[in-house]
């Protein structure tokens, strides 16, 4: 049973370009999370998609846009990208009943700006 | 608004030794969850233990309990018996409401556990 998948795992841009992250959550998860982790720092949430909506939003920019497929993958997209958008980025999914309370997270893709 | 404290930005443990790692928190929700997370060098987050708001008993998985203490809004980790792949970072979160994903972290602990 795959856990959560992202891709790619390290990624170098410059000021000003786009980028865009994938995740594919656990088998059976339908509701995915993206953070972004500055060096030194915990997660912070960005947003939550379920049922290819966006249902929840943290504190960031509109630069920060998302989108999730019907197979429940999400992708991150980062407009305009700044030198402070360098982090981690971590995708978290989660399923319906059990465990419902424990998200799983992804290794996640370091994200450099130069 | 909700706000999670570690106190303790690294640690050091002798091998096979208790630890206990603080968090405090802060809210003003009833209905809340809190989780630890350990992070190593590798950089995925994993899960290590969760307590309901609502949970009468404090949680416990495997090594790992956590000491929940609702007046003093405090929710420290205990690690029995430590060994030398427990050193990561730790990370003690919480959501508000019941499902949420928004989950707040704290700046972690560093925990290093020596032979």
């Amino acid at each position: 049973d795959a856990g959560v998948t992202q891709s790619p795992t390290h990624l170098i841009k410059t000021r000003g370009q786009q980028v865009t992250l994938r995740c594919s959550p656990k088998s059976g998860h339908d509701t995915v999370s993206w953070y972004q982790q500055a060096l030194g720092q915990g997660p912070q949430f960005i947003f939550q998609y379920y049922e290819e909506e966006e249902r929840q939003r943290g504190n960031f920019p509109d630069r920060f846009s998302g989108h999730q497929f019907p197979n429940y993958s999400s992708e991150l997209n980062v407009n305009a990208l700044l030198l402070g958008d360098s982090a981690l980025y971590l995708c978290a999914s989660r399923g319906g009943g059990g465990r419902g309370n424990e998200q799983f997270f992804g290794p996640g893709t370091r994200l450099t700006v130069l | 608004a909700q706000k999670i404290t570690q106190t303790q930005p690294g640690m050091f443990v002798q091998e096979k030794e208790a630890v206990t790692l603080d968090c405090t928190y802060d809210t003003s929700d009833q209905s809340y969850g809190l989780f630890w997370y350990k992070q190593p060098s590798s950089g995925e987050m994993i899960f290590l233990i969760y307590q309901g708001s609502y949970d009468e008993q404090n949680a416990t998985e495997g090594r790992y309990s956590l000491n929940f203490q609702k007046a003093r809004k405090s929710a420290n980790l205990v690690i029995s018996a430590s060994q030398l792949g427990d050193s990561a970072m730790y990370f003690c979160a919480m959501r508000e409401g019941h499902r949420d994903d928004k989950i707040i972290f704290g700046k972690g602990t560093r925990l290093h556990i020596l032979p």
